[in-house]
């Protein structure tokens, strides 16, 4: 099946540096990639959707400053958190979807634990 | 971001019995309902899938309800076995390709 990665899939940072995350789709290329934080014990929640060649929509409440996405290819999306403080701390999990295999179905990377010290 | 709840409800259940984990969606234009499995510090794993114009779905061990009059989805699994025991999460979506998900249920599996 598809396979979406992630790098790194942990890190740790100091506050006030930046934090790039990739999420690449391995065995298709994906025109739409979405961006998820999930807090401990807490349901995903969504934070923008990401299109290739074009800038990100972002949710309702989410700094598109803080979090800049960047789309620059059919198998690359990346999260950068800037000025990471320590409620940034989360798990970041991204998914890509595939417009043409099994009717637009997503698939999940395997996340990345951020933690910011 | 959108989602329903901030806490986990949890299911305990016997190895061996059947498991059956509820959720409540939100939107009614959703069209189209996926539930995930994920264990700790992973991503999200694809279950089974439900189109707005079915009712059942039936995979391997697993069944998806759908109720759209009462916005509800129900997800059964058979025979319910120690690896069962993680996270899981209904999710939506209403065909503009955002998927929102719910607040999740973790079953513990009993051996």
């Amino acid at each position: 099946g598809a396979v979406v990665s992630q790098h790194p899939s942990w890190v740790i940072c100091k506050s006030g540096t930046s934090v790039k995350i990739e999420c690449r789709s391995l065995d298709f290329q994906a025109t739409t990639m979405f961006w998820y934080r999930q807090f401990p014990k807490q349901s995903l929640m969504l934070m923008a959707t990401s299109n290739e060649g074009s800038k990100a929509t972002y949710e309702q409440g989410v700094e598109k400053d803080k979090f800049l996405i960047n789309h620059a290819s059919l198998t690359l999306s990346t999260l950068t958190v800037t000025s990471a403080h320590p409620e940034d701390s989360s798990f970041y999990i991204c998914s890509a979807r595939d417009p043409i295999g099994r009717g637009g179905e997503q698939y999940f990377g395997p996340g990345t634990r951020l933690t910011v010290t | 971001g959108e989602s329903v709840g901030l806490h986990l409800p949890t299911l305990s259940v016997q190895e061996g019995d059947n498991s059956i984990i509820n959720c409540a969606y939100s939107n009614s234009a959703s069209d189209y309902f996926i539930w995930y499995k994920q264990e700790s510090g992973k991503g999200p794993q694809f279950i089974i899938d439900i189109r707005s114009n079915m009712d059942k779905r039936q995979g391997q061990r697993v069944t998806v309800l759908l109720n759209k009059t009462v916005k509800h989805l129900s997800l059964q699994i058979a025979a319910t076995q120690p690896g069962d025991s993680a996270v899981y999460f209904c999710a939506e979506n209403t065909g503009g390709f955002k998927t929102i998900f719910g607040a999740g249920t973790r079953l513990f599996v009993k051996a």
